[in-house]
């Protein structure tokens, strides 16, 4: 079956400090991969979407970025994190219309 | 804006109620669907209905779709306290990308 691994679940990282967010896929093959922010008790924000490896599109310009060194890898990254950053980031992947979450990751800037 | 408007924002009701949630949009779509998140946690997927479809049913879950009116709705029947969530809808038009809406907060007291 398939399954989706994000990690961190949480962290607190120093404004200014670099980050990686990492999401991997089993059980699936050439999926669409996906990175969304939300904000405490609101909705969802598509910030990077990847239909193939080395294929990423931006959804919004800030200072993150994403990449898909593999087929089932996908990893969100910051080379210096602002207080705004904070947020809940939810990876997810697609195959034939349907989405699938993983679990979650709590980042906190201080 | 592609984006998904659900409503109300927030629904509180008693257990064994109906919850009715709608969702209503600005582009032609692939598909819509509805998923659920429990507080802190990831995304879970309800249902998928496409455009050609006008009503779907999966256990007390029944979801309508009116292309007409670029709207669509759930509802849950005989709800339980279990059911207290987030509810979203997603959107899907043409492109790989799912574009959710701002979520209604769903209460179901005991």
């Amino acid at each position: 079956s398939q399954t989706i691994h994000q990690w961190p679940a949480t962290l607190v990282q120093p404004v200014g400090s670099p980050l990686s967010l990492e999401c991997t896929v089993e059980g699936t093959s050439n999926p669409n991969l996906y990175w969304y922010r939300q904000a405490a008790g609101r909705g969802l924000q598509l910030l990077f979407y990847s239909v193939g490896i080395g294929q990423i599109s931006s959804e919004v310009p800030q200072n993150l970025s994403a990449s898909r060194p593999q087929d089932r890898q996908f990893i969100l990254s910051s080379k210096k994190l602002l207080l705004s950053d904070s947020g809940f980031y939810l990876c997810a992947w697609s195959v034939r219309d349907r989405g699938y979450f993983g679990e979650g990751s709590w980042l906190t800037v201080v | 804006s592609q984006q998904g408007e659900e409503d109300p924002q927030a629904l509180s009701i008693q257990e064994g109620e109906n919850a009715t949630m709608n969702c209503s949009y600005k582009t032609s779509i692939n598909n819509l669907q509805w998923y659920r998140q429990n507080s802190g946690r990831g995304l879970v997927h309800l249902i998928l209905i496409r455009s050609n479809e006008r009503e779907k049913h999966s256990g007390r879950l029944r979801v309508t779709l009116d292309t007409s009116k670029k709207s669509s709705s759930l509802l849950i029947t005989a709800s339980r306290a279990a059911d207290t969530a987030s509810y979203f809808c997603a959107l899907t038009s043409g492109t790989y990308k799912y574009i959710f809406g701002t979520g209604t907060r769903l209460k179901v007291l005991a």
